[in-house]
């Protein structure tokens, strides 16, 4: 079946460090990628997607590539900040269903 | 656009007794409605998938009379916990998205605390 593996937290960053977190898939068909950002006590927020190949998204500075080559689509940020601070989860979605990782805990230090 | 409310945001209740969440898109028709369910740090899991106007389907392992689902409506989704017992207490988050689109726009969750 589809799975989403992500690199495992907890990030610990300071104020404007660079930001990369890895997220791979595997899964039948063309998915489509997602990442959502999760602040305490709340639900998720959709922050970026891409739909097909090599598509950028991009949001609030974070991006991502769909790499099909390597079934990857990690998120980048240039600059953090402290309330970028939030748990990060990267997603698939085919045939109408979607497919979670496990979060990666984002704290920045100011 | 796409903002998918719920309610209540928080309920405590005890044990034994039945708790509705609602789960409300506001601008948009949700033709399909997930329930998820989150352990404290850990990733969401789904509980069910609910189609306006037919039965939901439920994951493997969720017992679907316990966990009733309604989408009568294509706005309006509940989840009622019927019994509740304290290995209930978790947060409930509901999603929703349109006809043909791959985006889950989702609600701010539902912490259930079970006494």
């Amino acid at each position: 079946g589809d799975s989403v593996t992500q690199m495992e937290g907890p990030v610990t960053l300071s104020e404007e460090a660079f930001l990369t977190i890895n997220c791979t898939y595997t899964a039948t068909g063309y998915p489509s990628l997602f990442w959502y950002v999760q602040y305490p006590g709340e639900g998720l927020q959709l922050l970026l997607k891409a739909t097909k190949a090599d598509d950028k998204g991009s949001n609030k500075g974070f991006e991502a590539t769909y790499r099909k080559e390597t079934t990857s689509f990690h998120l980048e940020k240039g600059s953090v900040q402290v309330s970028d601070s939030a748990v990060y989860f990267c997603a698939l979605s085919t045939a109408g269903k979607s497919t979670f990782g496990d979060g990666t805990t984002l704290t920045v230090k100011p | 656009g796409a903002v998918v409310s719920q309610h209540p945001s928080r309920v405590i209740c005890k044990s034994g007794t039945s708790v509705k969440i609602e789960c409300r898109s506001l601008d948009f028709q949700a033709t399909t409605m997930f329930w998820y369910r989150q352990f404290p740090k850990q990733s969401l899991m789904l509980m069910a998938t609910s189609n306006e106007g037919s039965k939901a389907t439920y994951e493997q392992g969720v017992e679907k009379d316990k966990f009733l689902i309604n989408h009568a409506s294509l706005t309006l989704s509940t989840l009622t916990v019927t019994s509740a017992h304290p290995e209930d207490s978790s947060f409930y988050i509901c999603s929703a998205r349109d006809l043909g689109i791959e985006t889950q726009y989702f609600g701010p969750g539902t912490r259930l605390l079970v006494l």
